[in-house]
């Protein structure tokens, strides 16, 4: 089992809906990262949290709002979304978002999208 | 930004045998990689870590060799099992934080 927890596991959406998607850890840490991953594709970077703050937006449409309430808690927040965005969405942790030492990213297993 | 990527798409070993899975990255500044597991259905499964500052590291059945001259990653996996059978992806760090960029993946299948 994994050390991070992301609900749904799956979400079937029509476009005009408003849906959220949630992460949790307990591990301390303190960097939380959102991945999106198209069908045999490597996940790709959409935004990073460091102390629950927004540290990276990977140009990221609007349409994606991510949101940090604490340092265990990491949610996004789907409106408008399209079918070319239906993916796998990772959510991630490491001890902190930058230093020397060895700090692997930990993911959760996703929630797997479906936008109609 | 960094770029990384896999040599083989695919690769086919046999129960037992060793699987060697390469990477090559672009960015020279690139100073942390990570080796991850993907099995269908589930996140990316961290396997191993190395820092610029090593050229080996070994964990349990696994090795990763860095070789920064010439920017190329490996993972060894010892005795390869059936259940080594997923995608495995490297992935470099950017701008000295932990954000990891991903290559392409490689899919390992492991035949009785």
């Amino acid at each position: 089992d994994t050390e991070v927890t992301q609900t749904p596991k799956h979400l079937v959406m029509g476009m005009t809906n408003k849906k959220s998607l949630k992460c949790e850890q307990h591990m301390g840490h303190r960097a939380m990262y959102w991945y999106k991953q198209k069908a045999k594709k490597p996940p790709e970077l959409m935004f990073v949290y460091s102390y629950e703050k927004l540290s990276i937006n990977e140009s990221v449409p609007s349409r994606f709002s991510p949101e940090c309430p604490n340092s265990s808690l990491l949610n996004l927040h789907l409106h408008a979304l399209q079918p070319e965005d239906s993916a796998l969405y990772l959510c991630a942790s490491s001890q902190f978002y930058r230093g020397s030492g060895n700090s692997p990213l930990h993911f959760g297993n996703g929630t797997r999208l479906t936008v109609t | 930004g960094e770029s990384v990527g896999l040599h083989l798409p695919t690769l086919s070993v046999q129960e037992g045998d060793n699987s060697i899975i390469n990477c090559a990255y672009s960015n020279s500044a690139s100073d942390y990689f990570i080796w991850y597991k993907q099995e269908s259905g589930k996140g990316p499964q961290f396997i191993i870590d190395i820092r610029s500052n090593m050229d080996k590291r070994q964990g349990q059945r696994v090795t990763v060799l860095l070789n920064k001259t010439v920017k190329h990653l490996s993972l060894q996996i010892a005795a390869t099992q059936p259940g080594d059978s997923a995608v495995y992806f490297c992935a470099g760090t950017v701008n000295s934080g932990y954000a990891l960029n991903f290559g392409k993946g490689t899919s390992l299948l492991v035949t009785p």
